[in-house]
């Protein structure tokens, strides 16, 4: 069966600092890969997808990067923290271009200070 | 473009009450809809889906009937229990927009003893 994984759980960093967060899937492959980010108390705003390795597409102007140097690994980073960065990271998958269900990691909680 | 509409929270019932989240949609074409289920800081887990028109998604002693003609997908339990507290997403995905999944808002649900 597949899995989702997401490091670390949660996160307190300073502004100005880097980030890096890590999703990887298991028992599935060439996945859909996305990156949401959800504020305190809001809906979910997807941030970055990927249909395969390399390739990003960016939803949302902003201070973070994404990156997938492998099938089943996504990664989300940025160079300098803002205090509106802070919030809960969710990672999804969903199997290629069918229409299906996406699945969700259980999240990094990001608090910047 | 797509987008997904749901009732605003927060809703607060007594155990055993009826429930009913509203959600409506706006889509080009057929698309595939989704109820999902968030506990506290944990990520997104998919509750119940129906792809396609009259199609009944059930779980847990919840459902939701996709409605073409209302445009709508109404999520509803009988009976509420504390446990089933938790923020509900309505969300919807078409072939498209195969990609990308569109979210509603959330909406918050206590169930109080």
């Amino acid at each position: 069966s597949q899995t989702i994984h997401q490091w670390p759980a949660t996160l307190v960093q300073p502004v100005g600092s880097p980030l890096s967060l890590e999703c990887t899937v298991e028992g599935t492959s060439n996945p859909n890969l996305y990156w949401y980010r959800q504020a305190a108390g809001r809906g979910l705003q997807l941030l970055f997808y990927s249909v395969g390795i390399g390739q990003i597409s960016s939803e949302v102007p902003q201070n973070l990067s994404a990156s997938r140097p492998q099938d089943r690994q996504f990664i989300l980073s940025s160079k300098k923290l803002l205090l509106s960065d802070s919030g809960f990271y969710l990672c999804a998958w969903k199997e290629g271009l069918a229409i299906d269900t996406q699945y969700f990691g259980p999240g990094t909680r990001l608090t910047v200070l | 473009g797509d987008s997904v509409t749901q009732m605003e929270g927060p809703v607060t019932l007594s155990e055993e009450a009826f429930l009913t989240i509203n959600c409506t949609y706006t889509a080009t074409g057929y698309p595939s809809l989704f109820w999902y289920v968030q506990y506290p800081g944990e990520g997104l887990q998919l509750l119940l889906k129906a792809t396609k028109a009259d199609d009944k998604g059930s779980n847990k002693g919840f459902e939701a009937t996709y409605r073409k003609e209302t445009t709508s997908f109404h999520l509803e339990k009988g009976s509420v229990q504390v446990s089933d507290s938790a923020v509900y997403f309505c969300a919807l995905t078409n072939q498209n927009t195969g990609n990308q999944f569109y979210f509603g808002t959330g909406t918050s649900l206590t169930v109080i003893p």
